[in-house]
């Protein structure tokens, strides 16, 4: 079956200091991967949808500067979190999608504390 | 722009009665959107329940059912009788189509079903 894995689970990083985080696509390709972040009492927010071979489209509120993203092949994205602070805390979820399916696969999120 | 309304909070139904949690949305597409709930279980990722890409249908799901209604821009989440195992946190989610560009989410709702 399709799955998605992210790592790390969970992490903690001081406060203007930067964070990595990877997702990882199996049983699947994923041609399009999106990022969301959910704030503490918040909804899923789109940051960025990245589609290979095209560039990568953030959402306002949310720049390649601050949340780099790197998607170079059909099973894997990464997105840093650069310079992190309070309101960068929450959990990170990647969505990845084949081609024109309507299904997106989603991982278990990274939960992103900052102190 | 696009967005998801749903029940919001915490829900307790008792075990065996019915449950219905509300959903609405709004588009500024001029094509209908597809419309998801996702389910997300203690410990785990985000799991596709039932989507209904087509205005007027039905969708369902490990007896859960939702009606794409696109006169009252609703897609309410329901069961006839819940159970235990039911107990999750459930999102309302929209997709602009063809290719999913956005993808909204409402806030959730986290569901308790008591023995």
């Amino acid at each position: 079956g399709a799955l998605v894995y992210q790592y790390p689970r969970r992490t903690i990083c001081k406060s203007g200091t930067s964070m990595r985080m990877e997702c990882q696509a199996v049983g699947f390709q994923a041609t399009s991967v999106a990022w969301y972040r959910q704030s503490p009492q918040k909804t899923f927010e789109l940051i960025a949808l990245s589609t290979v071979n095209s560039a990568i489209k953030y959402e306002q509120n949310f720049t390649q500067e601050k949340f780099p993203i790197s998607h170079p092949n059909l099973s894997f994205s990464s997105m840093t979190v650069l310079n992190a602070y309070l309101e960068d805390r929450g959990l990170y979820l990647c969505g990845a999608r084949e081609g024109g399916n309507t299904e997106v696969f989603f991982g278990k999120g990274t939960r992103l504390t900052v102190v | 722009g696009d967005s998801v309304t749903q029940t919001e909070g915490q829900v307790t139904v008792s075990e065996s009665k019915s449950l219905i949690i509300n959903c609405t949305y709004s588009t500024t597409s001029i094509a209908y959107p597809n419309l998801f709930w996702y389910v997300r279980y203690p410990g785990e990722g985000l799991q596709l329940l039932l989507k209904v890409i087509t205005a007027g249908q039905k969708g369902s799901s490990r007896g859960f059912e939702a009606t794409y209604n696109k006169e009252t821009t609703s897609f309410h989440l329901q069961k006839a009788s819940v159970q235990e195992s039911d107990s999750a946190v459930y999102y309302c989610a929209l997709g602009d189509p063809p290719g999913y560009q956005n993808f909204y989410f409402g806030k959730g709702t986290s569901l308790t079903v008591i023995p």
